[in-house]
């Protein structure tokens, strides 16, 4: 167990909605990173806050938006889905923004888009 | 930009056999290098990490040694269990303007037979 928490495991919806993701961090971790998995592109890079500020970006789309609260836990939020948007999302936490640092998973939302 | 590329998958192994799983990696600056493992239906967890050239990363009977001149982060257990059975990813991270990112290569799915 990472201690990282995320909810909902398995999320079944039509393409045009919109779902959110959330995420608990370890208890002290103050970075949270999230990450689409799919077949194709492997493991993608979305965004990273610390402490409740957006710290670096990487290929999210613009119907994508994430958010850190005061408590660090983190929401992704996925709107306009499409077919494509199918993947598992992964939320991670650290410590810091260290590059030595590692970084500990949470078990993935599945989301399907039908 | 950064990169990482490691063997295609999947790969399957008799117990006991040898493990090599390349990676290969391209970044500017001076990245730190990791293997994470997933195990079916769990998140991704870090098995072993190097920091800067020459070192060697070990963990549970795998090694991998951070290899400045040949780009490389080539994962090795001399001896797999079934257990072992798992996907593989190799990456590396930068840090820069306060964060820090892992960039994932593919994975490599392994499968050990009894």
């Amino acid at each position: 167990d990472s201690g990282v928490t995320q909810t909902p495991k398995h999320l079944i919806t039509a393409t045009g909605q919109r779902v959110t993701l959330r995420c608990s961090p370890r208890s002290g971790d103050l970075s949270v990173y999230w990450y689409q998995q799919s077949l194709d592109q492997g493991l993608q890079f979305l965004i990273q806050y610390y402490n409740g500020e957006e710290r670096a970006k990487g290929n999210i789309l613009e119907r994508f938006s994430a958010q850190q609260f005061p408590d660090l836990h983190s929401e992704l939020n996925l709107s306009s889905l499409e077919l494509g948007d199918s993947a598992l999302y992964f939320c991670a936490s650290s410590v810091g923004t260290t590059p030595s640092g590692e970084l500990f998973f949470g078990e993935g939302s599945r989301l399907t888009v039908l | 930009g950064n990169s990482v590329t490691q063997m295609e998958g999947p790969v399957t192994l008799s117990e006991e056999a040898f493990l090599t799983i390349n990676c290969t990696y391209t970044a500017t600056g001076y990245p730190s290098l990791f293997w994470y493992v997933q195990y079916p239906g769990e998140g991704l967890q870090l098995l072993l990490k190097a920091t800067k050239a020459d070192d060697k990363g070990s963990n549970k009977g795998f090694e991998a040694t951070y290899r400045k001149e040949t780009t490389s982060f080539h994962l090795e257990k001399g001896s797999v269990q079934v257990s072992d059975s798992a996907v593989y990813f190799c990456a590396l991270s930068l840090s820069g303007a306060g964060s820090y990112q892992l960039t994932f290569g593919k994975g490599t799915k392994l499968s050990v037979i009894p």
